[in-house]
């Protein structure tokens, strides 16, 4: 069965950097574009990034544009989101999903568990 | 960037009563790529509903989604209990990606 799993989350100070990962198994996972989207305490979701099965095109959202990186390693069936320049507003549950398929425009179809995002001094 | 707005922001209902969700976007979006999806508290979301009325895998026929062009509608024909969750619509027909403010549907 497909699974995802977030890690890597935690409490970071503003102006610093986190890396989360997301390791994935039960399905082939170069065949699939996947995303992060992430939910502030009590909000809704918002979208963040984007990257295409073979990490060829990646996309953003304006938000997080210049200050995160999306990168993917197939031969490790890992997805990876690197986040630097941290704001409070950066606050948030991450989510890693696959995409229905392998390129940007695709609805999510399994979503990973979460990883908490604490952006505080 | 395409702004989803989602109503009503709460609907109160009984279980057995239909459920109708509204998913109006700022411009035009492809039936292609629009979702919904539900998602209880403490749980990640799961998708419902692709390309705006196609059933995602495993998921009941009590939950259809319909529409087109800016205006798309999610419909639980008969409410369960296990059914009283938030609902979001995404459009990923333009970058970003963006998703609606979400409907919250409660118990009566």
């Amino acid at each position: 069965q497909v699974q995802l799993v977030e890690s890597g989350g935690g409490v970071v100070q503003p102006g610093r950097s986190l890396r989360l990962s997301c390791a994935a198994s039960g399905f082939t996972f170069s065949k699939y574009g996947m995303d992060w989207v992430r939910q502030a305490p009590g909000k809704g979701l918002e979208w963040v990034a984007v990257i295409l099965y073979d990490g060829s095109n990646k996309y953003y959202a304006d938000s997080v544009k210049g200050r995160f990186t999306i990168s993917r390693d197939n031969s490790k069936n890992t997805l990876y989101l690197q986040m630097n320049s941290l704001r409070a507003e950066d606050t948030a549950v991450y989510y890693c999903a696959k995409g229905r398929g392998g390129g940007s425009y695709n609805a999510l179809d399994y979503w990973g568990q979460g990883t908490l995002v604490t952006v505080s001094s | 960037e395409i702004v989803l707005t989602q109503s009503p922001g709460t609907l109160s209902l009984s279980p057995g009563e239909r459920a109708t969700l509204s998913c109006r976007a700022s411009q035009s979006v492809s039936s292609s790529y629009l979702a919904w999806y539900q998602q209880k508290p403490g749980q990640a979301p799961r998708l419902l509903i692709h390309g705006a009325s196609s059933r995602a895998t495993g998921i009941s026929d009590r939950f259809s989604g319909s529409g087109s062009g800016t205006d798309f509608t999610l419909t639980i024909s008969r409410l369960e209990p296990e059914d009283f969750a938030v609902y979001y619509c995404q459009q990923f027909s333009t970058s970003p990606g963006t998703f609606g403010q979400g409907t919250k549907v409660e118990i009566k």
